[in-house]
């Protein structure tokens, strides 16, 4: 079993649609959770950032970890042909920072 | 801020020959540096951690003696990819940590190394 799951779609969906993005992880002793953003052939671009359970937002798009739960989820509002890309899910523990990625989720936004 | 750049963006070499990528953070100081490859539709896979002044951190199965990892400053570190094999050919990231927030990595743009 992987330590970070995430289903590698890919996830189509019509402009302007609600889109909710999903990684589910082993380890409970994550503690730091982040979502990044990465375009075809280039690097990965943070989206967002989020410290133990909560929700977070920040325009257009907001961050969920339910610990419990051991789930984290990125959702987009008011979804554009630009938001078409990867996303990956990447977490870590306290001590070591070394972040562990999900395989990233494959969206496509239809005009 | 938190910019980080890679340098070449593109190569192509011959097989055997060794290849620098230079990874650098641009407006902050990074304690850390991170080196990654990727392969097509694929994740990123994390093939060592160097902090500045010492030696780098590997994780199992990169060879260290293959991927020489140099981090003289705290605004550069260097991969090099020695005797590359065709098998080598792939996407190359670093990232960096730094900046205002301790706890995230800021990634380059990537290097795509094709071995011939």
């Amino acid at each position: 079993q992987k330590e970070v799951e995430q289903d590698p779609g890919p996830l189509s969906v019509p402009e302007g649609a609600i889109v909710s993005l999903n990684c589910t992880y082993s380890n409970s002793a994550f503690q730091y959770f982040m979502w990044y953003r990465q375009y075809s052939r280039k690097g990965p671009e943070l989206l967002m950032y989020t410290y133990s359970s909560g929700n977070k937002e920040d325009g257009r798009f907001t961050a969920q970890v339910d610990k419990s739960s051991k789930y984290i989820s990125l959702f987009i509002r008011d979804s554009q042909p630009s938001d078409s890309a990867t996303y990956l899910c990447a977490m870590s523990e306290d001590s070591s920072y070394k972040l562990i990625f999900g395989s990233g989720t494959r969206l496509l936004v239809r005009p | 801020g938190a910019v980080v750049s890679q340098h070449p963006s593109w190569v192509i070499c011959k097989s055997g020959t060794s290849v620098k990528i230079e990874c650098r953070s641009l407006d902050f100081q990074a304690t850390t540096m991170f080196w990654y490859r990727q392969f097509p539709k694929q994740s990123l896979m994390l093939m060592a951690t160097s902090n500045e002044g010492s030696k780098a951190t590997y994780e199992q199965g990169v060879e260290k003696d293959k991927f020489l990892i140099n981090h003289a400053s705290l605004t550069l570190s260097t991969l090099t990819v020695t005797s590359a094999h065709p098998e080598d050919s792939s996407f190359y990231i670093c990232s960096a940590r730094g900046g205002r927030s301790q706890e995230t990595q800021y990634f380059g743009p990537g290097t795509r190394l094709l071995v011939l």
